[in-house]
């Protein structure tokens, strides 16, 4: 258990509808990352937050938008949700925000997007 | 550009029989080099950090490398438990506004 709680582990949901996941980080990680995984895709890299402000931007798409509240959980929003949005979305965090630090991973949210 | 290439694409083992997976990566600066293992449908399980060429960390069966220009995970004497995926990641203070660059993985397969 790496400490990292994502929550739904599972949705399946239409195309064009608006999915929340959630992320809950490590205790004492200030950081929190999103990376997304295709079945035919290595984890790519969505967004960064750190202490509540975005750190850095991946290829995440215009439909996507995340936010990471004053107690560090974080939100990651799916928007007109089209058939290749089905991945695996995973959350991570970190102590600190810069290159060097360790980045744990939580168990992921299955998007089924039908 | 950053990459991070590992091989074999996948690997099947008999128990007992020692292997290394590679990990080469083009990278100005290296922060860290991780190496994550990942159970199918489950998260990335952090395995070792290395920083510097010369490093090596050891845990159970497994030992982690690092040259210059790549890193060797060493698999000795495989158990069945050992099958997963074996994830390979940069951090490069120049990686762009990527905090990890992975590699595609190394798909191990250990039979008794």
């Amino acid at each position: 258990d790496s400490g990292v709680t994502q929550t739904p582990k599972h949705l399946i949901t239409a195309t064009g509808q608006r999915v929340t996941l959630r992320c809950s980080p490590r205790s004492g990680d200030l950081s929190v990352y999103w990376y997304q995984q295709s079945l035919d895709q290595g984890l790519q890299f969505l967004i960064q937050y750190y202490n509540g402000e975005e750190r850095a931007k991946g290829n995440i798409l215009e439909r996507f938008s995340a936010q990471q509240f004053p107690d560090l959980h974080s939100e990651l929003n799916l928007s007109s949700l089209e058939l290749g949005d089905s991945a695996l979305y995973f959350c991570a965090s970190s102590v600190g925000g810069t290159a060097g630090n360790t980045i744990y991973f939580g168990e992921g949210s299955w998007l089924t997007v039908v | 550009e950053d990459q991070v290439t590992q091989s074999p694409e996948a690997l099947r083992l008999q128990e007992g029989e020692s292997s290394s997976l590679n990990c080469s990566y083009t990278v100005s600066g290296l922060r860290g080099l991780f190496w994550y293992r990942q159970d199918p449908g489950k998260g990335p399980e952090f395995l070792f950090t290395l920083y510097s060429a010369g490093e090596e960390k050891e845990k159970e069966r497994l030992k982690a490398t690092l040259t210059k220009k790549e890193s060797f995970l060493h698999i000795t004497a495989p158990k069945p438990e050992d099958s997963a995926t074996y994830l390979c990641a940069v951090q490069a203070p120049n990686s762009g506004n990527t905090p990890l660059v992975f590699g595609k993985g190394t798909r191990l397969s250990v039979i008794a």
